[in-house]
């Protein structure tokens, strides 16, 4: 079975501008959650996403956002890209049930210039 | 807010040697995974551990849950060249299980 993908893999991006990051789960979990990751640092939570409702929001501004299709993909939009949003964004995916375990995908490198 | 903090930050051994690294916190979590990532890459799933107390195996990998749920050990015996790269603890809570991240251990194994 495929794993998580992400698209696209790296992007560039100008001050201002409005990115959309794409996630495809694994087949069968129908939970996805968004991280960012700072170069140096660990993966920050942004979003969990279950049966296309909003499970978790961590702390980041409003120009970021979510949404899970009824395949259980989802898209993250950030609006008004900030220097400081460079960044790997990392998407997970988990079977909500014992565990709760969360696999990554490769990523989206997003670099705002 | 729930912080884990890892430590060492950056560890450079020998192939043979023997590590140890650390994951603390003041919060109780449901559970702990450790994971290891690769430059560029998304974090590979290595263990979760659920029960206080709890030791589970990986070949050479140990980890160790904490009596409290509230820290974590990853134990590496005879070390490879394979082992490098960045090792993070996460420790999972809330009704989204969202996972709080420590900031990482950055492991050089050299040959």
């Amino acid at each position: 079975d495929a794993g998580v993908t992400q698209s696209p893999t790296h992007l560039i991006k100008t001050r201002g501008q409005q990115v959309t990051l794409r996630c495809s789960p694994i087949s069968g979990h129908k939970s996805v959650s968004w991280y960012q990751q700072v170069l140096g640092q660990g993966p920050q939570f942004i979003f969990q996403y279950y049966e296309k409702e909003e499970r978790g929001r961590g702390n980041f501004p409003d120009r970021f956002s979510a949404r899970q299709f009824p395949n259980y993909s989802s898209e993250l939009n950030v609006n008004a890209l900030l220097l400081g949003d460079s960044a790997l964004y990392l998407c997970a995916s988990s079977f909500v049930g014992e565990g709760y375990e969360q696999y990554f995908g490769p990523g989206t490198r997003l670099t705002v210039t | 807010t729930q912080l884990l903090e890892q430590s060492p930050q950056f560890l450079s051994i020998q192939e043979g040697e023997n590590l140890t690294v650390y994951c603390n916190s003041s919060s109780v979590f449901s559970s702990l995974q450790w994971y290891r990532q690769e430059p560029g890459e998304g974090p590979v799933l290595l263990v979760t551990v659920v029960t206080g107390g709890e030791v589970k195996k990986l070949k050479r990998l140990t980890f160790q849950f904490g009596d409290a749920r509230k820290d974590s050990s990853l134990h590496i015996t005879a070390a490879q060249p394979g082992d490098t790269g960045l090792y993070l603890c996460a420790g999972s809570s809330g009704s989204a299980r969202q996972l709080t991240f420590g900031s990482g251990t950055q492991l050089t194994v050299l040959p």
